[in-house]
């Protein structure tokens, strides 16, 4: 029931556009994405509860795509300080379920 | 306002040993979730704590218990431990929003724990 992440890891360079994306084949009523900087704890980026919903955080938005149980996450003109480990999730019966997760490092 | 607080930071223990982890839910959060993340992988539920019960359960054997206390705050306890019991075992807090369906979490930095 662990949704499923592509790409598996990405490098770029500052100011390059990324994807994420996040597919589940379970129904998805609400997704949460998370960025984890090496030894740290996970932090909240943002959550869509509603197909279709699209959200924005800085340079860092996301879609979601109930019908198809998809979710993405664009960002846009990356920094530095996006470098980190990227994570979709969605709760299925009071259960949470953390997607496989994106490596993102952002070069000079 | 202090977020969420977890004790200790970093745990040496042996296998067969028992370990208790304790954790502190950000200000006005109610529900408690604890999660194991071994190297290189993202965080696995172990289960979820409200009204100090537990909610929900993910696959893990009955070595992990858990309780929530009046105030919130939780424990984790492993017993027997394992050497693949090695991990960051995170707490999460949140707050359950009646007909929301859903909650947003926040994490605690996490406590290191290296089975010997």
């Amino acid at each position: 029931q662990q949704p499923v992440q592509s790409p598996q890891a990405v490098i770029l360079r500052e100011g390059e556009d990324a994807v994420i994306n996040c597919s589940s084949s379970k129904a998805l009523y609400s997704v949460h994405w998370y960025r984890q900087k090496h030894g740290e704890a996970p932090v909240f980026l943002m959550i869509l509860l509603k197909g279709g919903e699209q959200k924005g955080h800085e340079k860092i938005s996301a879609s979601f795509n109930e019908k198809k149980q998809q979710s993405s996450l664009y960002l846009t003109a990356s920094q530095l300080s996006y470098s980190g480990t990227y994570f979709c999730g969605t709760e299925i019966g009071n259960q949470f379920y953390f997607g496989t997760g994106t490596s993102l490092t952002v070069i000079p | 306002d202090a977020g969420v607080t977890q004790s200790p930071t970093h745990l040496i223990k042996t296998r067969g040993q028992q370990v208790t982890l304790r954790c502190s839910p950000k200000s006005g959060h109610d529900t408690v979730s604890w999660y194991q993340q071994a190297l290189g992988q993202g965080p696995h539920f172990i289960f979820q704590y409200y009204e100090e019960e537990e909610r929900q359960r993910g696959n893990f054997p009955d070595r992990f218990s858990g309780h929530q206390f009046p105030n919130y705050s939780s424990e984790l306890n492993v017993n027997a431990l394992l050497l693949g019991d090695s991990a960051l075992y995170l707490c999460a807090s949140s707050f359950r929003v009646r007909g929301l369906g859903t909650d947003t979490q926040y994490f605690g930095p996490g406590t290191r724990l290296t089975v010997l």
